[in-house]
């Protein structure tokens, strides 16, 4: 099936920028998301970028999509503290209905 | 925007009973609800999918007998652990869809963390 990877744990101090990388390996995938899990919590979705872009930015967030390498990161500006969470990258083929999601990654803010 | 609510987010059963989690959409109505689980420190994985008024489809290695899905109107799907046991205590979340917009249309619910004692 599709294999989707993710470094598990990343660690920043307050104030600098986070990059999480993901790669994924089926090139026909449609869209490409980020989601972020607090403790205990459901998802929320970030942002997403369709497959023919190679960029999206959101306020703090820059997405950069690079197809030929299957690589996908989600930059964090002026990360803060509230920021700490499991970051999942996902991605969805053909049919939307079903998405495959990364292992996550683990974002520690320090203080 | 779209909400989904899960219910109940937390609850402890004795092995052998069943629990039946609860996935509705509040403010829209969700042909297609999905079922994942997260096991802990790992992603989620995609157990079935539930379409409204039809069986629901499941992934392969999940026992549709064990895992048993309801998905009787447009915003309430439910999935019943039957007779379970320690190793199905995880993660379950549910998502909906508002329809065939692309997968920024969909919506997780919070969550429900199921211990079996």
């Amino acid at each position: 099936g599709e294999d989707v990877e993710q470094s598990l744990f990343l660690s920043v101090r307050e104030g600098d920028s986070s990059v999480i990388n993901c790669t994924y390996t089926d090139s026909s995938s449609t869209y490409l998301y980020w989601y972020k899990q607090e403790p205990g919590a459901g998802l929320q979705l970030l942002t997403y970028i369709f497959s023919n872009m190679d960029m999206k930015q959101d306020q703090r967030l820059t997405v950069l999509l690079n197809k030929k390498d299957k690589h996908l990161s989600l930059r964090i500006a002026d990360t803060q503290t509230g920021d700490s969470a499991i970051y999942f990258c996902a991605e969805s083929i053909n049919n939307f209905n079903k998405f495959y999601f990364g292992s996550g990654t683990k974002l520690n803010v320090k203080p | 925007g779209a909400v989904v609510s899960q219910h109940p987010s937390r609850v402890i059963c004795k092995s052998g009973t069943s629990v039946k989690i609860e996935c509705r959409s509040l403010d829209f109505q969700a042909t297609t609800m999905f079922w994942y689980r997260q096991f802990p420190k790992q992603s989620l994985m995609l157990m079935a999918t539930s379409n409204e008024g039809s069986k629901a489809t499941y992934e392969q290695g999940v026992e549709k007998d064990k895992f048993l899905i309801n998905h009787a109107s447009l915003t309430l799907s439910t999935l019943t652990v039957t007779s379970a046991h320690p190793e199905d205590s995880s993660f379950y979340i549910c998502s909906a869809t508002v329809g065939a917009s692309g997968g920024y249309g969909y919506t997780f619910g919070s969550g429900t963390r199921l211990t079996v004692v």
